[in-house]
């Protein structure tokens, strides 16, 4: 089951905060959070752990909800490099990792 | 470490033409997996493999095979190219301990494939 993200994108000026949220339809195990640059490779920025281990970020931080199912993404005082596609994956105790269809992250100077 | 390398990076298929993407890692990792990203969307897992010997299909296997004879590579196979399977190619790996969740997954710089 796809997780579900939202918003689909979102525009920003520098230094201003934004929230992505992930949430899915099934009991999640993991959730594990990536930006995606155009052109290029996922890279890794967060893996949050059912029971509350979380493994973060600098400046990004997350939270897991394991009763709602869901996951929050956090970008505080955002920056230029902070533009991107972020991508929820998440996982049900299957051994796979299932992807969002992504957020869409535009900062402006 | 090279970490994950895939090859090639770029290929164009005529339709009913076949060919194999190659995935490699050098993190003695144990899981491995292939996504596809068309234009704008999202990664859509193709196959998984949790250990050599071991494959499983993900969300959209169909006119894909792979397999996992060693832990280092995770081939892709496509058969019968068709224009639906235009795409970015991504393979990654990951450890996960038994009973644990998946770590980080390090993703490889990813094949451009068009099917005309």
């Amino acid at each position: 089951q796809q997780p579900v993200q939202s918003p689909q994108a979102v525009i920003l000026r520098e230094g201003e905060d934004a929230v992505i949220n992930c949430s899915s339809s099934k009991a999640l195990y993991s959730v594990h959070w990536y930006r995606q640059k155009h052109g290029e490779a996922p890279v890794f920025l967060m893996i949050l752990l059912k029971g509350g281990e979380q493994k973060g970020h600098d400046k990004i931080s997350a939270s897991f909800n394991e009763k709602k199912q869901q996951s929050s993404l956090y970008l505080t005082a955002s920056q230029l490099s902070y533009s991107g596609t972020y991508f929820c994956g998440t996982e049900n105790r299957d051994d796979k990792i299932i992807f969002g269809k992504g957020t869409r992250l535009h900062i402006l100077p | 470490n090279a970490g994950v390398t895939q090859t090639p990076k770029f290929r164009i298929l005529k339709i009913g033409q076949s060919m194999t993407l190659q995935c490699a890692q050098d993190m003695n990792h144990n899981y491995m997996y292939w996504y596809r990203q068309d234009p704008g969307m999202g990664l859509k897992l193709i196959y998984y493999s949790v250990g050599a010997g071991i494959t499983d299909k993900g969300e959209v296997p169909n006119g894909y095979n792979v397999s996992r004879s060693t832990t280092e590579d995770f081939p892709l196979r496509l058969e019968l190219a068709a224009p639906s399977q235009t795409s970015v190619y991504f393979c990654a790996s990951s450890y996960s301990g038994a009973g644990e969740s998946t770590d980080t997954q390090y993703f490889g710089p990813g094949t451009r494939l068009t099917v005309l």
